[in-house]
């Protein structure tokens, strides 16, 4: 599986856009980008996630550059309940079970 | 319709015990997942079960052992608990058949060894 690099932290202002990068210099074709959140030791929650276009859905935008080796989720107006640690990650193909490898994340505070 | 569910919520084990962890789906899901979480870690898999009746390792199996009892449940149990294997323990699932295999998580079961 591709390996994920994401800046250890960050904090966005409340109501503002908060766009969280991620590097996976190493994705292959077939490889999917996943995103998913924990709040505060909460089992970690889907966001969204995409292969090569732009993604949007209720929660989130998700942009991957032209050449997929990196890309950034937008949260569009961040509110206090969007504080927790945000995981970008490289899905394995089905042939190896659909794994997730969780790196460190980006741990996001929103402030008021 | 439940999710993902995982007991006990808590456990506190002495060195030596053994326990197992239960989880259970009901999201009618194949793959089934076990991970821990160290503090101001990331997750780790543990094991994981792709369909009923197969078990792989993942990339932290030592101490560990599995059992997918049927499609619903997948259990972990820990032989003879460790220091180092007090963590926050995760089960998930999902269906590869799905939105490409979007992955659910269950609450969580903190384990202390002492």
């Amino acid at each position: 599986d591709a390996k994920t690099t994401q800046p250890p932290s960050m904090d966005c202002a409340e109501g503002r856009a908060a766009n969280l990068p991620c590097n996976h210099s190493t994705i292959s074709g077939n490889e999917y980008v996943y995103w998913y959140r924990q709040i505060h030791s909460q089992g970690p929650q889907y966001i969204i996630h995409g292969l090569k276009n732009n993604e949007t859905n209720e929660m989130a935008s998700l942009i991957i550059t032209e050449d997929r080796k990196s890309s950034t989720l937008i949260l569009p107006h961040a509110t206090l309940r969007d504080t927790a640690v945000y995981y970008c990650i490289v899905r394995g193909t089905e042939a190896a079970g659909n794994k997730l490898t969780f790196g460190g994340g980006t741990r996001v505070l929103v402030k008021p | 319709n439940a999710g993902v569910t995982q007991t006990p919520k808590f456990q506190v084990l002495k060195t030596g015990q053994s326990m197992t962890l239960q989880c259970a789906q009901d999201m009618n899901h194949n793959s089934m997942y076990w991970y821990r979480q160290d503090p101001g870690m990331g997750l780790r898999l543990i094991y994981y079960s792709a369909s009923e009746g197969t078990t792989d390792k993942g990339e932290v199996p030592n101490g560990y052992n599995v059992s997918r009892l049927n499609k619903r449940e997948f259990s972990l149990r820990l032989e003879s608990a460790a220091p180092s294997q007090t963590s926050v323990y995760f089960c998930a699932s999902s269906d590869l058949s799905g939105p490409r295999g979007t992955q659910y998580f269950g609450p969580g079961t903190r384990l202390l060894v002492l």
